[in-house]
């Protein structure tokens, strides 16, 4: 079985200073990592994933993360936040968990910057 | 742009009552999914669907719950008797492919049971 641990539910940030959100997941097989976000009162929309190939993943609005296998970890950053980037981000871990390629979500990192 | 769509965005309903949350995937995608998320918690995957059958499901969709696409065009969860804890934001998605494709939500139908 796959699962994933979001330990930040929540990060305050300033305006323009960078940012990390913590992802660690559990998996015993290869697996594909993903960061959704969710903007007040809209769905989740993809950020960015990581399939295989470059472990350095760039997603829109500026994100990128980092798949790294010894430390089970899929952290997302940006080099400095906007006002706009405040929202729910969530990370996921697919694979073939029993045959089963259906994301496992974490419980969400709410990202609030501050002007 | 195709988007998910969902109705309603908000349901109040009694404990015991039968609800019904509806979505509209996109047209061209063969795969449906519903999630929830219990306030504060983890977005639990529900169900998937896929050449109009249940192809995945988890321990929390039991015999309470179902899902059909009636028409070919909507996809609904089906709450048969609505209990305190059901209450949670539902999320429907769809996608193209399974696995490494992505996931396209919608903006989820609040569910409040009392």
């Amino acid at each position: 079985a796959q699962s994933v641990t979001q330990l930040d539910s929540q990060v305050p940030v300033f305006e323009e200073a960078p940012v990390e959100l913590r992802c660690n997941y559990s998996s015993s097989v290869s697996v594909y990592l993903f960061w959704y976000v969710q903007y007040p009162n809209q769905g989740l929309q993809l950020l960015l994933k990581y399939l295989s190939g470059s472990t350095l993943v760039k997603g829109i609005n500026g994100f990128e993360a980092e798949f790294n296998k010894s430390q089970t970890s899929f952290h997302l950053r940006k080099p400095s936040v906007h006002i706009s980037d405040t929202a729910e981000y969530f990370c996921a871990v697919s694979g073939p968990s029993g045959g089963s390629y259906i994301p496992t979500f974490g419980r969400g990192t709410s990202l609030i910057v501050h002007p | 742009e195709p988007e998910v769509t969902q109705t309603p965005s908000h349901q109040v309903t009694q404990m015991g009552q039968e609800v019904i949350l509806r979505c509209v995937p996109i047209s061209n995608h063969l795969y449906f999914y519903w999630y929830r998320q219990i306030l504060g918690q983890k977005v639990e995957f529900l169900v998937s669907f896929y050449n109009n059958e249940i192809s995945e499901k988890s321990e929390i969709f039991d015999d309470q719950f179902s899902v059909e696409r009636p028409d070919g065009s909507n996809f609904t969860l089906k709450i048969r008797s609505t209990k305190l804890e059901d209450s949670a934001m539902y999320f429907c998605a769809s996608s193209e492919a399974p696995g490494v494709g992505e996931l396209f939500f919608g903006e989820g139908s609040r569910l409040t049971v009392l």
